[in-house]
């Protein structure tokens, strides 16, 4: 079966700082893979998705992440954090009809 | 903007009782799913409905029941609530169900179970 793998259950950065999620799927063929933020009390919003094509995508509020097969990896990443992306950042793989998520990484940024 | 719209947003309940959460999204989206969030586990899809008139079971539906009672709406219901249900509770929809569809959430119905 299809699962995500999110190593890091909280990072601490500093603002401006660069940051890098990590992600290692499970999935025997190419899946479609997610990331999702969530902000405290609020519910989870896309910030990009990848399906085929080129491996690094760009999503929303500067982020991309990039798609490494051989490592069946899928990391987020942002070369300048700001104070506003302190959140909780879920990595979601859509396969066979499903889709499972990671269980999530916590995201402080210092001032 | 609304989207996807929860309520309640927050529900104290003692074991036994029964309860229904509601959720309509305003996007004329095919698919819905609800989830719970734990902590430390992510989001478990509960139930899901492809469409209009279908519901089917996800990765956790045992306690819980859904009516998907048109396209706008997806009602989920637990007949005797336990602890162990005790969850924050968030409904999602798509165009479609499949594996390149991004899902769009509501803000969540935390729910504890005394």
């Amino acid at each position: 079966a299809q699962s995500v793998t999110q190593p890091d259950i909280h990072i601490t950065v500093s603002e401006g700082a660069s940051l890098e999620l990590r992600c290692n799927y499970s999935y025997g063929a190419t899946p479609y893979l997610f990331w999702y933020v969530q902000s405290p009390g609020q519910g989870l919003q896309l910030l990009l998705k990848y399906f085929s094509g080129d491996t690094l995508v760009q999503g929303i509020k500067g982020f991309e992440a990039e798609f490494k097969r051989s490592q069946s990896s899928f990391n987020l990443r942002k070369p300048s954090v700001h104070w506003s992306d302190a959140a909780e950042y879920f990595c979601a793989v859509g396969a066979f009809g499903d889709m499972r998520f990671g269980a999530g990484t916590r995201l402080t940024v210092k001032p | 903007n609304a989207g996807v719209t929860q309520t309640p947003k927050f529900q104290v309940l003692k074991t036994g009782q029964s309860m229904t959460l509601q959720c309509a999204q305003d996007m004329n989206h095919n698919s819905m799913y609800w989830y719970r969030q734990d902590p430390g586990m992510g989001l478990r899809l509960i139930y899901y409905s492809a469409s209009e008139g279908t519901t089917d079971k996800g990765e956790v539906p045992n306690g819980y029941n859904v009516s998907r009672l048109n396209k706008r709406e997806f009602s989920l219901r637990l007949e005797s609530a336990a602890p162990s249900q005790t969850s924050v509770y968030f409904c999602a929809s798509s165009e479609a169900t499949g594996n390149n569809q991004p899902q769009h959430f509501g803000d969540g119905t935390r729910l504890s179970i005394l």
